[in-house]
């Protein structure tokens, strides 16, 4: 079946530094792909989408690019703010699923100022 | 614009007892899914909905849990009884138009459930 791997965490970084949190996919046919964020007592807010190969999704200094040839989808920012601090999913969704979400198991990301 | 509503955020009751969750959806959206997140097991799909109708309760742990959707603008999910091991938070999250695969889920703050 379908499925989403991610890198484990936590990962911790200084501020203004890169940040890099990887994604893979296995999935039987063209998903769409999902980054979302979940800050401490909150639910999760969509971050940014990509919806078919080689799309680039990006928000609030996040960009992550829908690779279909290594089936991956790597969260990317130049330089990650304390408030950058909390929980990434990384997800996908296939046309005949009705909208459901696969998730992976979620990276924790601490900035230190 | 109001976001996906649940209630209450926070559930603390014994062994045993009835524990009902509510959600009300972003007006307009017709799917609808409830998930648990854990530590141990992170964020897993309980049940959704589609246009008031379940589509898949695969996940559903065992049949202490049920859910229901009366109408458009509400769901209960429900356990009965409770035990210890159902501590979590149970999120609600709708979408549109129909569930498709390129539109997101918008999320509740979520209930913190905990079975004493």
């Amino acid at each position: 079946g379908d499925s989403v791997t991610q890198m484990e965490g936590p990962v911790t970084l200084s501020e203004e530094a890169f940040l890099t949190i990887n994604c893979t996919y296995t999935a039987t046919g063209y998903p769409s792909l999902f980054w979302y964020v979940q800050y401490p007592g909150e639910g999760l807010q969509l971050l940014l989408k990509a919806t078919k190969a080689d799309d680039k999704g990006s928000n609030k200094g996040f960009e992550a690019t829908y690779r279909k040839e290594t089936t991956s989808f790597h969260l990317e920012k130049g330089s990650v703010q304390v408030s950058d601090s909390a929980v990434y999913f990384c997800a996908l969704s296939e046309g005949n699923q009705g909208g459901k979400l696969i998730f992976g198991q979620g990276t924790e990301l601490s900035v230190k100022p | 614009d109001a976001g996906v509503i649940q209630s209450p955020r926070h559930e603390v009751t014994e062994m045993g007892q009835e524990v009902t969750l509510r959600c009300k959806p972003i007006s307009g959206h017709n799917s609808l899914f409830w998930y648990r997140q854990t530590m141990m097991r992170g964020l897993e799909l309980l049940i959704y909905f589609n246009n008031n109708v379940p589509i898949d309760d695969s996940g559903m742990p065992e049949d202490r849990f049920s859910a229901k959707m009366p109408n458009a603008s509400f769901s209960t999910l429900k356990i009965q009884p409770s035990e210890p091991r159902d501590s979590a938070v149970y999120f609600c999250a709708s979408s549109t138009p129909g569930g498709l695969s390129n539109q997101p889920q918008h999320f509740g703050d979520g209930t913190r459930l905990s079975i004493l």
